[in-house]
């Protein structure tokens, strides 16, 4: 595809409600990450993976919060029991080798909103 | 734990004046320096590397290790540069852009 694809775009839970966003890389990156950026904040990491082994999690602020890459490619970020705290955009990047010197490409975000 | 620091929310200059968007740092290491840019309605995107040592739509930074600053500058502002600027660190030299810290940004707005 052209680049880095997000759905849906835009998302409005309930508190409480559990969401399952996803992310499809550009073909054939084997890196993956996702971010949330918070509204007047800059993105913050959650987590990433390489081809399909989630290889750092260190950013997830609860374990409401659960990504996978089951395929190396698709990836979904689900939060359960969604709370307020967690409205945000999540943005989803690829990158095409390991982590190593290359740029990542981002997708055009999931705007959370939990009323 | 890395920090970055982007001490203006908004900066405002004419066109054709120069433009400095300061980001400062904190990290024990030796990180990777980034600016990000998103203009308006468009994705995240990488504008510019400290390592790549380029000059892109005009504009360049350089990491200074002692002031452990990234400042971002162009001689001449063009109204085409609105849009928010985001300083990014990598922990890992050479790791491209694998868990980067942001800044919250910086709106530029190139008055005509």
């Amino acid at each position: 595809g052209a680049g880095v694809s997000q759905s849906p775009r835009y998302k409005v839970a309930k508190r409480g409600q559990d969401v399952a966003l996803r992310c499809d890389p550009i073909s054939g990156h084997v890196s993956l990450f996702w971010y949330q950026q918070a509204l007047g904040q800059g993105p913050e990491f959650l987590t990433y993976f390489q081809n399909e082994a989630q290889l750092d999690k260190s950013g997830l602020p609860s374990d409401r919060f659960f990504a996978e890459r089951p395929e190396g490619s698709v990836s979904t970020l689900k939060i359960q029991r969604t709370q307020q705290e967690d409205s945000a955009v999540y943005l989803c990047a690829s990158s095409s080798i390991g982590r190593t010197n290359t740029e990542a490409f981002f997708g055009q975000g999931t705007r959370l909103t939990v009323v | 734990a890395q920090r970055v620091t982007q001490p203006e929310k908004l900066l405002s200059v004419f066109k054709g004046a120069p433009v400095e968007l300061k980001c400062n740092y904190s990290y024990s290491g030796s990180p990777e320096l980034f600016w990000y840019v998103q203009y308006s309605r468009q994705r995240l995107q990488l504008l510019l590397r400290h390592i790549s040592r380029e000059s892109i739509k005009g504009f360049t930074a350089d990491l200074n290790k002692g002031e452990t600053s990234f400042h971002l500058k162009k001689p001449f502002a063009q109204e085409e540069d609105s849009a928010m600027y985001y300083c990014a660190l990598s922990p890992y030299s050479g790791a491209g852009s694998y868990q980067l810290t942001f800044g919250k940004g910086t709106k530029l707005s190139v008055i005509p």
